[in-house]
């Protein structure tokens, strides 16, 4: 079974800074990988996904996540936050090739200080 | 608009009174599942369905029935509420594909009490 582990419950920056929100995954199989986010009121969408080639993705609001086979991390980071990123982030995972079954971490809330 | 639908959005009940969630989407989507959130533990699959009477229980199935008649809805029963059922209902609809994305719906809040 796999698993996800998101070391940071809440991570306070302040604006413009960079950020780096935490995600390791346990798997005996490859995966796929996801983080989405979650504004105040509402559920989650998509931000990014990893399914294969380039460990490097991005998103369109600038941020970008980097899969690493060797320390099983997706890690999420931004080099300069907005007030509008303030959500709560889910790192997922996903068995590659079985059925839809998605594995989501805890979360870390994103709090940016203006 | 591309989109699942959840219905109520919130709900307060009292212990024991039955109650059921709707969940409808216009994607087509054959996968659709059922997840509750709480403070600390994150997104937990309640249930989930690979298509049209093809249902089947997630990690935290108990005090808790799906039926899955029409493709499009995917209604979540709670047949006899207690108050360890008051959380953050969401429900999601996906392709089936590999690595394909979830799709949620805006969450119910259910309190019971």
């Amino acid at each position: 079974a796999q698993s996800v582990t998101q070391l940071d419950s809440q991570v306070p920056v302040f604006e413009e800074a960079p950020v780096e929100l935490r995600c390791n995954y346990s798997s005996s199989v490859s995966v796929y990988l996801f983080w989405y986010v979650q504004y105040p009121n509402q559920g989650l969408q998509l931000l990014l996904k990893y399914l294969s080639g380039s460990t490097l993705v991005e998103s369109i609001n600038g941020f970008e996540a980097e899969f690493n086979k060797s320390q099983t991390s997706f890690h999420l980071r931004k080099p300069s936050v907005h007030i509008s990123d303030t959500a709560e982030y889910f790192c997922a995972v996903m068995i590659s090739g079985g059925y839809q079954k998605v594995t989501f971490g805890i979360g870390t809330k994103l709090q940016v200080i203006p | 608009e591309a989109q699942v639908t959840q219905n109520p959005r919130y709900l307060i009940t009292v212990t024991g009174k039955k109650l059921t969630v709707t969940c409808s989407q216009n994607m087509n989507h054959e996968y659709m599942s059922w997840y509750r959130q709480d403070p600390g533990l994150g997104l937990r699959q309640i249930y989930y369905s690979m298509n049209v009477e093809v249902t089947d229980k997630g990690d935290v199935p108990e005090g808790y029935k799906v039926s899955r008649k029409e493709k499009r809805n995917f209604p979540l029963i709670l047949e006899s509420p207690s108050p360890n059922q008051t959380s953050l209902y969401f429900c999601a609809s996906s392709f089936q594909g590999a690595g394909t994305e979830a799709f949620f719906g805006q969450g119910t809040r259910l309190t019971v009490v």
